[in-house]
Formats: C-alpha cells, structure tokens, sequence
C-alpha cells in the first residue's frame, strides 16, 4: 500500500526566506498531491494540490514540484510571512481495495514550520 | 455558509462508556472520512463513506464503528473506548470521491480515562 514520508518535521526560517518541505510515496500508481496547511487550534485547509500530469504547480508565493521518476513531491513558500507559521501536511493517493475505484489519501506525518520575524 | 460540523467539540470520557461523535455536512458530498491526528503520526484514516449505506475501513479502523444512513450525516461510534483513543478527531467530506479538496470539520478532542 501507499506510504507517504514527510520532511523535514519541523522548520524554522526567517521572514522573507524561503521554506521547502518534501515528501516521497511508495505507489507508482499514485495520481494525486495534495498540500494542507493547519494553523495552531484550526482545522487542516487545503492550499496546494497537483496531479501526476503536471510537474509544477503554482499559486502566488506557493508552489509545488513533483518528480514522478524519483517519486517525491515538495512544497515551496518564497517571501515567508509570519502568517505561513503552521504544521504542513502533503498527501498521496492510494487506490481503494474494491471495485469502484475510489482512492484515499495517505497524509505524510506533518511539518511544523515556525517563520521568525 | 458551506460547512461540516463535529459535535462534541471536547470530550472527556471513561474506559467502556460508549459514545458518538456526530459529523454533519451541508454541501452535498457524497465522500465523507473520519480521520485521527495523533502527534508525530499525521492525520490516520479511520473509517470513510462513498455514499449512504457505503462504509470502509481506512487505515486504523479497530475499535471504532460508523454508519451512514442519510448523506449529511456520519456519525463515528467508539463502543468500548480505551484510552488509546485519546485523540483529535476530524470528520472531513469531498465532492470528488475523496481525491478532490477535503473540506474538514473543526476537530472534536477526546480525552479517555
């Protein structure tokens, strides 16, 4: 079954540097990579996602690489805030067990990012 | 307002007595998953629903029941609770059969004794 590995757990920069965090799967088969950032107290929210046919995705000062040969995929913040502070969670696909074909994610472990202002 | 609503939010409870942590969504979805975060594990699959009458067991099902009679509702039952199920618990829901964005509820804290 799909494993999903995350690092680093935590990760401390100062304001203004950029912050990466990486993660690496186990399934070939896997289609789907998701990123959900959880702030202190909150519930986890999506921020990013990217899907197997593309190999960079970006959205304002975050974006997302994956490497399917190398399988892993990484998150990166430019220009770090102090509102980025929060524990960041990627994701993979897991193809379901039974017909029909729904998949599950597999969340990596987590990686709390403190940004220093 | 577009919403999946956990109750309780925290809990503290005793070894053996039964209870339900209810899930609520109102936005149609079909997909719906109860989750733990435990730390330094990440968020671990419980139980997930494609449709009503439509359960599986995700990654750490054991001791744990769910039920999903009408398709905003999926509530999670811990019939004999240990304190090994001291955790946050998420129920989250998705229009795209799980692969799409999860929308999740605000978390309910279980504390068992």
């Amino acid at each position: 079954g799909e494993n999903v590995e995350q690092h680093p757990s935590t990760l401390s920069v100062q304001e203004g540097d950029s912050a990466v965090i990486k993660c690496t799967y186990s399934d070939s088969a896997s289609n789907y990579f998701p990123w959900y950032k959880q702030e202190l107290g909150k519930r986890p929210q999506l921020i990013i996602d990217i899907r197997s046919n593309v190999g960079e995705k970006k959205d304002q000062r975050i974006a997302v690489t994956l490497n399917k040969t190398a399988k892993h995929f990484s998150l990166h913040i430019t220009e770090t805030q102090p509102e980025d502070s929060a524990v960041y969670f990627c994701a993979g696909t897991r193809a379901a067990m039974f017909s029909g074909g729904y998949n599950k994610l597999i969340f990596g472990a987590g990686t709390r990012l403190a940004v220093h202002p | 307002e577009a919403q999946v609503t956990q109750n309780p939010r925290y809990l503290i409870t005793v070894t053996g007595k039964k209870l339900t942590v209810t899930c609520s969504q109102n936005m149609n979805h079909e997909y719906m998953s109860w989750y733990r975060q435990d730390p330094g594990l990440g968020l671990r699959q419980i139980y997930y629903s494609m449709n009503v009458e439509v359960t599986d067991k995700g990654d750490v099902p054991e001791g744990y029941k769910v039920s999903r009679k009408e398709k905003r509702n999926f509530p999670l039952i811990l019939e004999s609770p240990s304190p090994n199920q001291t955790s946050l618990y998420f129920c989250a829901s998705s229009s795209d059969r799980g692969v799409g964005e999860l929308f999740f509820g605000e978390g309910s804290r279980l504390t068992v004794l």
